[in-house]
């Protein structure tokens, strides 16, 4: 079966470190991806994970661990500009290698 | 290079009406998307195309037709639209569709059905 589960929403202060867990159950996992979606717009990438362990952008990293079914989203020195919601996906094999997203967090800065 | 574009961006329709949403991207992409986004969903696979004159049913195809004439171009259609159809519709384009390949997404269609 496929279920990907996020938090709903989380608050953090500008400045701070949050991380967003995504877990999931999949039948032929096949990578995971992290979106932002900014109130009323269209999703854009953020990472992209196939392989145990940390990956690294500016201000943003992504990790996974493949046995546990698990990723988080680390977003460091917080920025008002962050304040979005954050969509979890895993593409599967058995969907025919389309995305499975989750229901997204939303994330609120607070100042 | 405008990237994914969807006409309308906002639509009303009353139960029973049809309408077409077209999307259209210039990034030379294979694989094209129709989702739906409802609150408290994830965003929800309606139907995609990995190529011109393909198309191929998703998580949520009932109610939804869709053409791939043009390798630019993907178009959803709603035969008789019913309220529970009223969402927000991305459309999407990617390379390969297949390892890291990255869906890039357009602005979204807000469509009421009344």
């Amino acid at each position: 079966g496929q279920n990907i589960d996020q938090p709903t929403e989380m608050t953090a202060t500008e400045g701070a470190i949050v991380q967003i867990n995504c877990t999931y159950q999949t039948s032929g996992f096949n990578g995971l991806f992290w979106y932002q979606q900014h109130a009323g717009e269209a999703p854009t990438f953020l990472s992209y994970n196939v392989l145990d362990g940390l990956e690294e952008k500016g201000r943003f990293s992504s990790f996974l661990s493949r046995s546990k079914g698990y990723s988080y989203l680390l977003l460091k020195e917080l920025q008002m500009k962050d304040s979005a919601s954050y969509l979890c996906a895993v593409r599967e094999r058995g969907s025919n290698y389309q995305l499975i997203w989750g229901a997204g967090t939303k994330l609120i800065i607070k100042p | 290079n405008a990237g994914v574009t969807q006409t309308p961006k906002f639509r009303v329709l009353k139960t029973g009406q049809s309408m077409t949403l077209l999307c259209a991207q210039d990034m030379n992409h294979e694989y094209m998307y129709w989702y739906r986004q409802d609150p408290g969903m994830g965003l929800r696979l309606i139907h995609y195309s990995v190529g011109e004159g393909t198309t191929a049913k998703g998580e949520v195809p009932d109610g939804y037709n869709v053409s791939r004439l043009k390798k630019q171009n993907f178009l959803l259609g709603l035969e008789s639209a019913a309220p529970s159809q009223t969402s927000v519709y991305f459309c999407a384009s990617s390379d390969s569709g297949t390892g890291s390949d990255t869906q890039y997404f357009g602005p979204g269609t807000r469509l009421t059905v009344l």
